[in-house]
């Protein structure tokens, strides 16, 4: 298994360029989530998915849209990338089951450093 | 509201001391998960350990300890021996039943200096 896999791993845009980040999980994860991490703050959480064809925003969803149109792939897009989303990205999945079981160890990928200039 | 509190922005000890990294959530929730993660300076995330609500006992990995008390809302993280691999941001994460948020602390910068 490739596990939780992000490309690219870095990407330099300018100020109103849009731009995909991909993310890929080989698990049959349900739930998938994107987060973003700035210098001396925890990761926050942007948009998640439970399913396939099922998305919601997270704690900062502005300026960002998902699908999620198969389980393995859960694309994350910038619309008009602005220099407060220079950041690093990371996409997260994990087994999503109801019960004492619910919330499982969620599978982090690499991560993408983004920049914008 | 739900919320992680790591006050301990960075910790610096020598290699061999003992090092506690607190942890302090609010949640109105009866059924939450915590979670510690850690992240080494190459950058991934790695998974260190998930504690549900109803479960206080302490939980002992090698070197790793965590100390869960509901009556404190804490859930601190202690390395024992500690090495210079050790070295990392350490966050502490909630996940509440309410939802499907992971709200994650700060990070604590762990030093460990040989």
């Amino acid at each position: 298994n490739a596990g939780v896999t992000q490309t690219p791993k870095f990407q330099v845009l300018k100020t109103g360029q849009s731009m995909t980040l991909q993310c890929a999980q080989d698990m049959n994860h349900e739930y998938m989530s994107w987060y973003r991490q700035d210098p001396g703050m925890g990761l926050r959480l942007i948009h998640y998915s439970v399913g396939a064809g099922i998305t919601d925003q997270g704690e900062v969803p502005n300026g960002y849209n998902v699908s999620r149109s198969t389980t393995e792939d859960f694309p994350l897009r910038l619309l008009s990338a602005a220099p407060s989303q220079t950041s690093v990205y990371f996409c997260a999945s994990s087994l999503l089951a109801g019960g004492p079981s619910s919330y499982n160890e969620q599978f982090f990928g690499p991560g993408t450093r983004l920049t914008v200039l | 509201a739900q919320k992680v509190t790591q006050a301990q922005t960075e910790i610096s000890v020598v290699e061999k001391e003992d090092v506690t990294l607190d942890c302090v959530y609010e949640t109105r929730d009866t059924t939450y998960y915590l979670f510690w993660y850690k992240q080494p300076p190459s950058g991934e995330l790695v998974f260190l350990i998930r504690r549900n609500s109803f479960d206080e006992q302490n939980e002992i990995s090698g070197r790793y300890s965590w100390n869960f008390q509901k009556s404190t809302s804490s859930f601190n993280f202690t390395i024992t021996a500690s090495q210079v691999v050790d070295s990392a941001v350490y966050f502490c994460a909630l996940e509440a039943d309410s939802n499907y948020q992971l709200i994650w602390g700060a990070g604590t910068k762990l030093i460990i200096k040989p």
